[in-house]
């Protein structure tokens, strides 16, 4: 089983459509949650940190289930520019992240 | 900009060759990691590197060696190049103080191609 599950996609929805991503972890012992960005070629970058409590950005909201070792991750208002791949990320003690395999987005007008 | 550079951006190898790949951390980053990521996958932990000193190692072979330097400055070493060493290189740069995580930086990449 790998350490960090999601679907891999690749989910296709129009402009202003709503998308959710999720994702579940094997290691209890996770220290830190995310979600990362990755467009086609380059490096990741962190979209934002989830917390057991839910958190928002803008049209981002990301939420962790440490019971359920689950993480979610809720797109609502897609635009174009939100196509990329979306990386489930957890975080040992040490800082070691653990990537999925990333779900693919496109958004088509 | 995140402030990690990465040299080269591609390279082409041989199986069997040896390859130096080199990341230039943000100034004041005392932790750097290095990851796989092959096509189609999400990036794997190779090791970690803590005031130069390896701190951390994913599911790697010892062929893969790496080295932190005091200028913000790391290398990672692949000797005996596979043909499933082919993949992006990603450097991860980050502070690793007292409080809880802080975000890593990644760089750009080094594509590595082995024939």
């Amino acid at each position: 089983r790998k350490e960090v599950e999601q679907d891999p996609g690749p989910f296709n929805v129009p402009e202003g459509a709503t998308v959710a991503f999720n994702c579940t972890y094997s290691n209890s012992a996770s220290q830190s949650f995310f979600w990362y960005r990755q467009d086609c070629r380059k490096e990741p970058k962190l979209l934002m940190s989830v917390y057991s409590s839910g958190n928002e950005d803008g049209r981002f909201t990301a939420q962790l289930n440490r019971a359920s070792q689950y993480i979610s991750l809720l797109i609502r208002d897609s635009k174009l520019s939100d196509s990329a791949t979306y990386l489930c990320v957890v975080s040992s003690s040490y800082g070691k992240l653990t990537f999925g395999q990333g779900t693919i987005l496109t958004v088509h007008p | 900009e995140t402030g990690v550079t990465q040299s080269p951006t591609h390279l082409i190898k041989t199986r069997g060759q040896q390859v130096t790949l080199r990341c230039s951390s943000q100034s004041g980053h005392n932790t750097v990691s290095w990851y796989q990521q092959a096509l189609g996958q999400g990036p794997q932990f190779i090791f970690q590197y803590y005031r130069e000193e390896e701190n951390g190692r994913g599911n790697f072979p010892p062929r893969f060696s790496g080295l932190q330097f005091p200028n913000y400055s790391s290398e990672l070493n692949v000797n005996a190049l596979e043909l499933d060493d082919s993949a992006l290189y990603l450097c991860a740069s980050r502070y690793a103080g007292t409080s809880s995580y802080n975000e890593q930086f990644f760089g750009p990449g080094t594509r590595l191609t082995v024939l």
